[in-house]
């Protein structure tokens, strides 16, 4: 079975530039979790998508913006890149349940490099 | 804010000994914690987790146990072996009622590694 691919690999940007990140979660799987993880820290929650809402939001700025679609894949979207926003992006897909927890599955990730 | 805290940068074991990696957390809401390794190149991989309402749970060489008082979780890995050498990340959440999490916090990480 397919696990949690995200596409590009790498990316090189430079400042002011936008970017588009695109995941595909794990067939079934309707929740996708976005995460910034920069070097030498652990993955920093962004957004959360369930069923094409957004569920969960961290303390980034505006210039991130992702969204859900039908299939739930989804993207994440960053404008006005700043040099800071150098880091590797995860997406996890997860299932569903009520009260409980689902473990997330991450995909390995885009590496954005910024210039 | 760091609600999730691992202290230990780094942690060296020999092969067939008991890995002990541990996590502190502040913010009494959690109810759910997590324990993800991570290989490099690799995005992190689920191992194990526990609810609140638990203080120990199992899985194979892996048990994870939980002190709510003291707001600590710690991960037992007996006995270790080399492919066991990853940065090993706690992580803990909060479950939305209506299903789902609210967010998944982590910790900073311990990069274990098991000498043969």
């Amino acid at each position: 079975d397919a696990g949690v691919t995200q596409s590009p690999t790498h990316l090189i940007k430079t400042r002011g530039q936008h970017v588009t990140l695109r995941c595909s979660p794990i067939s079934g799987h309707k929740s996708v979790s976005w995460y910034q993880q920069v070097l030498g820290q652990g993955p920093q929650f962004i957004f959360q998508y369930y069923e094409k809402e957004e569920r969960g939001r961290g303390n980034f700025p505006d210039r991130f913006s992702a969204r859900q679609f039908p299939n739930y894949s989804s993207e994440l979207n960053v404008n006005a890149l700043l040099l800071g926003d150098s880091a590797l992006y995860l997406c996890a897909s997860s299932l569903v349940s009520r009260g409980t927890i689902q473990p997330q599955h991450f995909g390995d990730g885009t590496r954005l490099s910024i210039l | 804010d760091q609600q999730v805290k691992q202290n230990s940068p780094s942690l060296s074991v020999q092969e067939g000994r008991i890995s002990i990696l541990n996590c502190d957390y502040t913010n009494s809401m959690f109810d759910y914690f997590l324990w993800y390794k991570k290989y490099p190149a690799e995005g992190p991989t689920f191992l194990i987790s526990i609810s609140s309402i638990k203080d120990k749970n199992e899985d194979g060489r892996f048990t994870v146990f939980l002190n709510k008082s003291a707001k600590h979780l710690s991960l037992h890995i007996v006995p270790s072996q080399p492919g066991d050498s990853a940065v090993y990340f706690c992580a803990a959440s909060l479950v939305l009622p209506s299903g789902g999490y609210q967010k998944v916090t982590f910790g900073i990480g311990t990069k274990l590694q098991v000498i043969p």
